[in-house]
């Protein structure tokens, strides 16, 4: 069975730093690209940005780039995505998503004062 | 970046019903490589989506075949033909064609 794991949300400030964790199993993680992608909460998605197979190549929602960062670890079948300098608007709900396919469970970042 | 217009917004139906969903973009989907990199997803109510189509028509794994993906360029449809309640929820196309890749608002099919 495929299963996505994302961990790492939680209550931040205004302009921290926060590192989200997605851990995989049930497929060959190496094999395929990965994405990020959030949902606010009045439910509009957004993607943020995918990773190549084996990390050589980024892309990125051209609003998030300079501050969203992402990258992966074949051997421990992980995801992740670094947050920086994070804003109110970045609060959302925010998912792994394994070749187009997969979702994750989804974590909550919340940014307040 | 390609805009995603989906309609209705919302989708009273009656079980058993046929439903028909819209999904329009800004631009063209077809890529250079021949193909059409537009999905659909299923979001129930406090689950994360899960896929139903990938590349316009190509049922996903399991997906009942009640379901089914059209069109081509600019527009395209989902339908599916028997509304049963666990097919309740919100319905989102995604385009994966153009970088940034880009959702639509999303469809609620809820009950009449």
């Amino acid at each position: 069975e495929v299963q996505l794991v994302e961990s790492g949300g939680g209550l931040v400030q205004p302009g921290a730093s926060l590192k989200l964790s997605c851990v995989a199993s049930g497929f060959t993680f190496s094999d395929y690209w990965m994405s990020w992608v959030r949902q606010t909460p009045g439910k509009t998605m957004e993607w943020i940005g995918d990773i190549k197979y084996d990390g050589s190549y980024t892309n990125y929602a051209p609003s998030l780039k300079n501050r969203f960062t992402i990258s992966r670890d074949n051997a421990k079948s992980t995801l992740y995505l670094q947050m920086s300098n994070v804003r109110s608007e970045d609060t959302a709900t925010y998912y792994c998503l394994g070749a187009g396919v997969y979702w994750g469970q989804g974590v909550m970042v919340t940014v307040s004062s | 970046d390609v805009v995603m217009t989906q309609t209705p917004l919302s989708l009273p139906i009656s079980l058993g019903d046929q439903a028909s969903f819209s999904c329009r973009s800004s631009q063209s989907l077809l890529h250079s490589n021949g193909n059409t990199y537009l999905a659909w997803y299923l979001q129930k109510s406090g689950l994360s989506p899960q896929i139903l189509i990938y590349r316009i028509s190509n049922r996903f794994s399991g997906v009942p075949d009640r379901f089914s993906g059209s069109g081509s360029g600019t527009d395209f449809t989902l339908k599916i033909s028997r509304v049963e309640p666990e097919d309740l929820g919100v319905y989102y196309c995604l385009q994966h064609t153009h970088l940034p890749y880009t959702f639509g608002a999303g469809t609620k099919l809820e009950l009449k």
